[in-house]
């Protein structure tokens, strides 16, 4: 598996705020997503961040919205920008090591928007 | 319909019974399934994965999975109340090298 670190692990901000959630590998893996869980909820991909171009985003979920980066292979951000309440959500990051197919999350960042 | 399905339960099970759940999908060329287990407030755990028909089995756990009628399931044996907990079902769908997972199905094991 991997050691997968976030920051914040939980923030409440405003309508209108931006956040950006932090996610640190303790070695390098090869693809790094961003999941969304909203309360009761199941997990939905926002998307696949890929090292030193840009993220590919799926359906519903664009980057004025959801900026990512990676800089490198152990590194990522996810900004969530100008929140509304809808944006309240657990914000998760994934990774896959190698050519393995196994996928292992990290603890999450739990957003509350007021 | 959904392309990965699961019940969403709650399924009750008393404590050293077997529990059984099911999980179906849509994507007929799917190669890659897997079984996550959730604790409430936590994130997202890898317990069991499966590429070839048949079982596997590792400890209290055994994952089946039959793609011609496009089924996984996962057995957990002699159940505990700390396997209480949320189990998603995820699938590497052909298309496309990411994971579609379902609505997960709660389980409750009674002491």
């Amino acid at each position: 598996s991997a050691v997968i670190s976030q920051k914040p692990s939980r923030d409440i901000c405003q309508r209108g705020t931006s956040l950006t959630i932090q996610c640190q590998v303790d070695s390098q893996v090869t693809m790094m997503f961003w999941y969304r869980q909203q309360p009761g909820q199941s997990l939905t991909l926002i998307a696949t961040a890929n090292q030193g171009s840009e993220a590919t985003y799926e359906s519903g979920f664009v980057i004025d919205k959801f900026p990512i980066s990676r800089p490198n292979l152990t590194f990522s951000t996810l900004t969530v920008s100008n929140m509304s309440p809808e944006d309240s959500s657990i914000y998760l990051c994934s990774v896959r090591r190698g050519t393995g197919r196994e996928q292992y999350f990290g603890p999450g960042t739990r957003l509350t928007v007021t | 319909q959904k392309e990965v399905e699961q019940n969403s339960g709650p399924l009750s099970v008393p404590e050293g019974a077997i529990a059984s759940l099911n999980c179906t999908y849509s994507d007929r060329g799917s190669q890659s399934f897997f079984w996550y287990r959730q604790y409430s407030g936590k994130s997202p755990e890898l317990i069991m994965s499966i590429y070839s028909n048949g079982d596997k089995e590792d400890g209290r756990f055994t994952a089946q999975l039959n793609k011609a009628s496009q089924y996984v399931s996962l057995l957990i044996r002699d159940s505990q109340p700390s396997d209480s907990a949320t189990y998603l079902c995820a699938v590497n769908m052909a298309a496309g090298n990411k994971l579609t997972f379902g609505g997960g199905t709660r389980v409750l094991v009674k002491p």
